[in-house]
């Protein structure tokens, strides 16, 4: 079966560095995303990776190892905004975007 | 200026009775999806529709019609709520499906209750 595991939870300080795993098996890779999603609010598109390293976007970068069935999330500088569902999806061979269940981030102060 | 947006936002209703949620995006796209959030949070594809036809149709009840008038909109009738279908329901859109890095966005969700 198809499967994406990712920490149901995690907590971090604001201004810290927070990395959130995603580990997958699917059948057939295309591609790795990560999207954002705030309580009560739809998801938001953060990420994309197809190919193996890291690819940065400002405070945030994510990491992707095919071979591992691997990818990070890391969150630089955090800032209490931060605070949120961090979800985690695979486009396996049909195209079909595969969704964990995603990781509850916790900023305190 | 909204790109996908949903009605309506909220939904309570009774056991039995019949609901539809609507959908529009305005951003041009190819590709529409229904998705279902249940209370455990997972992100679960029900219906994608590519240029007005059904091409993905996950295993959800036959309760569930989505209604896809134009590439524009892509709406979901559900007959016979039950207490299960209670969670927030997400319509998407992007610019094809199969497509290398095409992304989702989603509309702001609704949420269903059924009593």
């Amino acid at each position: 079966g198809q499967n994406i595991d990712q920490p149901t939870e995690m907590t971090a300080t604001e201004g810290a560095i927070v990395q959130i795993n995603c580990t997958y098996q699917t059948s057939g890779f295309n591609g790795l995303f990560w999207y954002q999603q705030h309580a009560g609010e739809a998801p938001t598109f953060l990420s994309y990776n197809v190919l193996d390293g890291l690819e940065e976007k400002g405070r945030f970068s994510s990491f992707l190892s095919r071979s591992k069935g691997y990818s990070y999330l890391l969150l630089k500088e955090l800032q209490m905004k931060d605070s949120a569902s961090y979800l985690c999806a695979v486009w396996d061979s049909n195209y079909q975007l595969i969704w964990g269940a995603g990781t509850k981030l916790i900023i305190k102060p | 200026d909204t790109a996908v947006s949903q009605t309506p936002k909220y939904l309570v209703t009774q056991m039995g009775n019949d609901k539809s949620i609507k959908c529009e995006q305005n951003l041009g796209h190819d590709t529409m999806y229904w998705y279902k959030q249940d209370s455990k949070k997972f992100l679960k594809i029900m219906f994608s529709y590519n240029n007005k036809e059904l091409i993905i149709n996950e295993t959800v009840p036959n309760r569930f019609s989505p209604k896809s008038p134009d590439k524009a909109h892509l709406n979901l009738h559900i007959n016979s709520l039950e207490l299960g279908d209670s969670a927030v329901y997400f319509c998407a859109s992007s610019h094809q499906t199969g497509g290398p890095s095409e992304t989702q966005y989603f509309g702001p969700g609704t949420r269903l209750l059924v009593l």
